[in-house]
Order: C-alpha cells, then sequence, then structure tokens
C-alpha cells in the first residue's frame, strides 16, 4: 500500500497568515493527489485534484503543487472559514490511502 | 445539485451484520463509481471499497475483504454496503463519496453524503 505522510499534523495561524501543508508518498504517484478540507461535524470537501487542479467553487487562495512524491496545499491568505482540518488522498492505486490530517487552528 | 443521503446505521453487536445504504441524486448516477470511505470517532479518513458504474470491477481494503459486499442498483439510483461479522474496529462513520475523473485520468471524491454511524458494541 502507498503510505501518505502529512505534516505537520497540527498547527497555529491567525487570519491573514499563509499556510503550507506538505503530503510524502512513499512512491511515485505522478499526480494522482487529491486534498480535502473537513469542518468538524461535516463531511470531507474537494480542494484540489491532480495535484493542482483547483475544484470549482473552491476560492483561489487555495493552491496546490507537485515535486517528485512531495506535494503542498497552500493557502494564501487565511481566512475565518478555513480553520478545519485538511487531508491528502493518493488515487494512483488502490486501495486508496490518506494523510492523517493537518489540523489548522486559530493562533 | 448532487446529493448522497446515506442510511442504515446504527448499534450492533460484535459479529453481527448490517446494510448501509446512499441514496443518490442530482446526477447520471449510472456514469459515475462509487466509494464508501470511514471514519472512526476522532481518527482520520480511509477507504473502504469501491464500485464501477456497470459493477464489473469491486474493490476493498484489506481490512475489510470478506466480511463486507458493495453493490449498486442503478436503476434505483442507489449504492450499498453489506457489512458481516462486524468487529469493534468497524465503529465509524461511513460515507458514500462519488468518485470524479479529471481530464487527465486522475480520480478523485468529488461528492460526500454526511455519513451515517455504525457502533459495533456489545
Amino acid at each position: 500500500d502507498i503510505q501518505m505522510t502529512q505534516s505537520p499534523s497540527s498547527l497555529s495561524a491567525s487570519v491573514g497568515d499563509r499556510v503550507t501543508i506538505t503530503c510524502r508518498a512513499s512512491q511515485g504517484i505522478s499526480r494522482y493527489l487529491n486534498w480535502y478540507q473537513q469542518k468538524a461535524g461535516k463531511a470531507p470537501k474537494l480542494l484540489i485534484y491532480a495535484a493542482s487542479s483547483l475544484q470549482s467553487g473552491v476560492p483561489s487562495r487555495f493552491s496546490g503543487s507537485a515535486s517528485g512524491t512531495d506535494f503542498t496545499l497552500t493557502i494564501s491568505s487565511l481566512q475565518p472559514e478555513d480553520f478545519a482540518t485538511y487531508y491528502c488522498q493518493q488515487s494512483y492505486s488502490t486501495p486508496w490511502t490518506f494523510g492523517q490530517g493537518t489540523k489548522v487552528e486559530i493562533k | 445539485e448532487v446529493q448522497l443521503v446515506e442510511s442504515g446505521g446504527g448499534l450492533v453487536q460484535p459479529g453481527r451484520s448490517l446494510r448501509l445504504s446512499c441514496a443518490a441524486s442530482g446526477f447520471t448516477f449510472d456514469d459515475y463509481a462509487m466509494h464508501w470511505v470511514r471514519q472512526a470517532p476522532g481518527k482520520g479518513l480511509d477507504w473502504v471499497s469501491s464500485i464501477s458504474w456497470n459493477s464489473g470491477s469491486i474493490d476493498y481494503a484489506d481490512s475489510v475483504k470478506g466480511r463486507f459486499t458493495i453493490s449498486r442498483d442503478n436503476a434505483k439510483n442507489s449504492l450499498y454496503l453489506q457489512m458481516n461479522s462486524l468487529r469493534a474496529e468497524d465503529t465509524a462513520l461511513y460515507y458514500c463519496a462519488k468518485e470524479g475523473t479529471g481530464t487527465t485520468g486522475t480520480h478523485y471524491f468529488d461528492y460526500w453524503g454526511q455519513g451515517t454511524l455504525v457502533t459495533v458494541s456489545s
């Protein structure tokens, strides 16, 4: 199985901050990497697919990038509604696996 | 508007069975693969099973293989998960998710239901 390792597991940030979350795959997954946002008590929501494609309706402050087996989700200017847990997920091969999540909290 | 509504969760004793359902609307159900993803209380996301649009391709996580069966009824726009020999570690919120496909062939979960809670306990 492909292991997805996210870092950090949590972070504290202020409104307006630039936030970066990293996800590393245990083997090459091309660009088959997706990012989701999950707010407390809610279902996950797709933010980014194919490493850097923005899902329709998602604000442009969210962006994704890839370099080899390392993937990054960036929030350019953190907004109050962005405090949530973020997950990466690979769809290169089954079982589709998720990172352990990164909780973004208010500083 | 795409809607996925799960049902069938509840409290069940270890070793017993439960059948989850997911009613889909707002899209052409038989055009898309569908998945079940679960989340144990306070934990992360865990893919469980997938089924192709015509049920021709089915896959399971090793943790449920041989115990769970995924199926779909395209005439009823419904997805199912038959769960047998349930264990305490199967306790989770079970989400139904629609698979989307990008232009480069990548896959992702583009819509999720709100989940149905399965609790396995004596």
